[in-house]
Parts: C-alpha cells; sequence; structure tokens
C-alpha cells in the first residue's frame, strides 16, 4: 500500500507562500489510476479540499482558493507539492496529502490513503 | 454541493447501534459518496466509498447505504474504538466537498 510523506515548514509568516511537498513511496506517482490531492483542516473545524495533480501536471483547484493556489508533480522525485501565497491566519490548518484512486465503476476518483498531515501556523 | 451531516454529535453505549446521515444540497453522482473516521490528532481513514462499498479492512459492523440526496452510515454493535468523528464526502462533482462531521462519543 503507498505511503504519503509530507514535508515543508510549520511556521509561515503572513503575506507569505506556504510550501509543502509530498513524497509517494510504495505506490507509482505515474500511474494513470491516481489523481493526488491537497486537502486541509483548521483547528477543531472539518476537512476542505484544496486541489487535486494528475501526474502530467493536469490540475483542479478549489474555486474559493483557485487564485492563490498552485500544484505541481515531479514524477522523477515522486514528489508532488502545493503553494498556497499571501497566507493569512486564516490559512492556518492541518495539511494532508492524499491518493485519488478510481471507483471501479463510476471511475470518479475519492481519497483512500492520507498523510499523517502537517500543522501549518500563519503567524508574524 | 453542500452536504449537511446530522446529528452534530451522538452519546451511546458499548453495543448500540449508530445511525449517522448525511445530506446533499442536489443528488450525488454516481453513489459518489465516502465516508471517513478520523480520531483524534489522526489522518481521517476511508470505512466506505460508492456509497455502501466497505475499505480493506474495515470491520463489517460498518455499514452504509443511500443515494441521491440522502446517504446514511450504520455502526452496528459500538465499541470503545468507534469513538470518533465521522465525515461524509461527495466526490462526483469536479468541486470535492465534505461534510461538517458527526462526532461519536463511546459512554
Amino acid at each position: 500500500q503507498p505511503q504519503l510523506h509530507q514535508s515543508g515548514p510549520g511556521l509561515v509568516k503572513p503575506s507569505e507562500t506556504l510550501a509543502l511537498t509530498c513524497t509517494v513511496s510504495g505506490d507509482s506517482i505515474s500511474s494513470s489510476s491516481y489523481f493526488w490531492g491537497w486537502i486541509r483542516q483548521p483547528p477543531a473545524k472539518g476537512l476542505e479540499w484544496i486541489g487535486s495533480v494528475y501526474y502530467t501536471g493536469s490540475t483542479n483547484y478549489n474555486p474559493s482558493l483557485k487564485s492563490r493556489v498552485t500544484m505541481f508533480v515531479d514524477t522523477s522525485k515522486k514528489q508532488f507539492s502545493l503553494r498556497l501565497n499571501s497566507v493569512t491566519a486564516a490559512d492556518t490548518a492541518v495539511y494532508y496529502c492524499a491518493r485519488l484512486t478510481p471507483h471501479y465503476i463510476s471511475g470518479l476518483h475519492y481519497f483512500d490513503y492520507w498523510s499523517q498531515g502537517t500543522l501549518v501556523t500563519v503567524s508574524s | 454541493i453542500v452536504l449537511t451531516q446530522s446529528p452534530g454529535s451522538l452519546s451511546l453505549s458499548p453495543g448500540e447501534r449508530a445511525t449517522l446521515s448525511c445530506r446533499a444540497s442536489q443528488s450525488v453522482k454516481s453513489r459518489s459518496l465516502a465516508w471517513y473516521q478520523q480520531k483524534g490528532g489522526q489522518a481521517p481513514r476511508l470505512l466506505i466509498y460508492g456509497a455502501s462499498g466497505r475499505a480493506t479492512d474495515i470491520p463489517d459492523r460498518f455499514s452504509a447505504g443511500g443515494s441521491g440526496t440522502e446517504f446514511t452510515l450504520t455502526i452496528s454493535r459500538l465499541e470503545p474504538e468507534d469513538s470518533a468523528v465521522y465525515y461524509c464526502h461527495q466526490y462526483g462533482s469536479s468541486l470535492l466537498t465534505f461534510g461538517g462531521g458527526t462526532k461519536v462519543e463511546i459512554k
């Protein structure tokens, strides 16, 4: 089964860019079956999908964050990354990376494997 | 698609049955609804996909069903380790969304 391991700073200053990387092991990030996504969870709140990326670089972002989000894949390093610019305190959250796998009938993708998450705090 | 979960929380005894509801603001395409369990400080764990399919290694006391705008997760014979927050998630539209969660407490 795949393992997803995140890396990146846990503290980001307001107005700066949050940058996280997720390294995939035990699976091929270049598989045509999967998408790779980011989800966040503010403290004591629910889950919010940020966006998803395919190994070709194709992306799908949450419209509420689209103007500030960039995602990309580095297949040679088995990594996919998130950049969120112009952060504010409202972006403080635990950030998860996850794999999206296709349903065997519909072909639509749902999250199956998740990383352990990284708390990113936005503060000066 | 906005997902509304109810109740917000429930407290039950071991061995009892828990019934969690997830209502969608519009029909969920192809029953593209998943359920996740999240225990304190942990990542969500996939329980159910495709509205009723149990994920790998999920005990059969977890069952789910529904279609359209109404979905249900049932936990029969509650055990202490089922104490968690449960989220529904729709993936039938290009904008993926999650419900607000139901907290299940085991007395």
